[in-house]
């Protein structure tokens, strides 16, 4: 069964320090995972996916994420946060054997502070 | 490409009333899906089509709600007897492809009040 674990529910960083978001999944089969944002009154953003090419992937906006299958971890980072990046953000396992499973984490709120 | 789109974007309604979405897709994408996220939650799945067909439902959708999708293009979701635990959002997204590995598309939602 697939499972999605985001390990904190808030992140509070300084503007111009790293961002560690951390996402730990669990798949029966080869998953597909994304990180996604969503912004206040705003609809859901694809910041990048794994697919089973490079492990590590880069999005867009500065951040990327690292596909490590030993720790079944897709933690997402940003060297240097910046104000706009205060959002809630989603780690995505999905299912790609041709059957549908698409498990959404709940969530964690990166605060940026000036 | 306009993205996805819902509508209506609110809904109140009182308990026991039946409401329906809509969703509107983009074009050439043959997957449609619907989500409900609440108050502090990452979406939940609740079915998708391809096409015209649904292929998936979740054990979230009870049988007070459809979903259809006719001619494969927008989709409706209508939830019947409404209840005040149906309160969330409701997200649509679309996706080309066949498999698990492509980008989904979300819409910005219909939030629904029921009191």
């Amino acid at each position: 069964a697939q499972s999605v674990t985001q390990l904190d529910s808030h992140v509070s960083v300084s503007e111009g320090t790293p961002v560690l978001l951390r996402c730990n999944y669990s798949s029966s089969y080869s998953p597909s995972l994304f990180w996604y944002v969503q912004h206040p009154n705003k609809g859901l953003q694809l910041l990048l996916k794994y697919t089973s090419a490079a492990t590590l992937v880069k999005g867009i906006n500065g951040f990327e994420a690292e596909f490590k299958k030993s720790e079944t971890s897709f933690h997402l980072t940003k060297p240097s946060a910046h104000m706009s990046d205060a959002a809630e953000y989603f780690c995505v396992v999905s299912d790609n054997t041709g059957g549908f499973k698409t498990i959404f984490g709940a969530g964690t709120r990166l605060f940026v502070k000036a | 490409d306009t993205g996805v789109s819902q509508d209506p974007r609110h809904k109140i309604t009182k308990r026991g009333q039946n409401v329906t979405f809509r969703c509107d897709p983009i074009s050439e994408h043959n997957r449609l899906y619907w989500y409900r996220q609440t108050l502090g939650q990452g979406p939940e799945f609740l079915t998708y089509f391809q096409n015209e067909a649904q292929l998936e439902k979740s054990r979230l959708l009870s049988d007070r709600f459809s979903a259809e999708r006719p001619k494969g293009s927008f989709s409706t979701l209508e939830i019947q007897r409404t209840e005040q635990g149906d309160s969330a959002m409701y997200l649509c997204a679309s996706s080309l492809g066949r498999g698990g590995s492509e980008t989904q598309y979300f819409g910005p939602g219909t939030r629904l009040l029921v009191l």
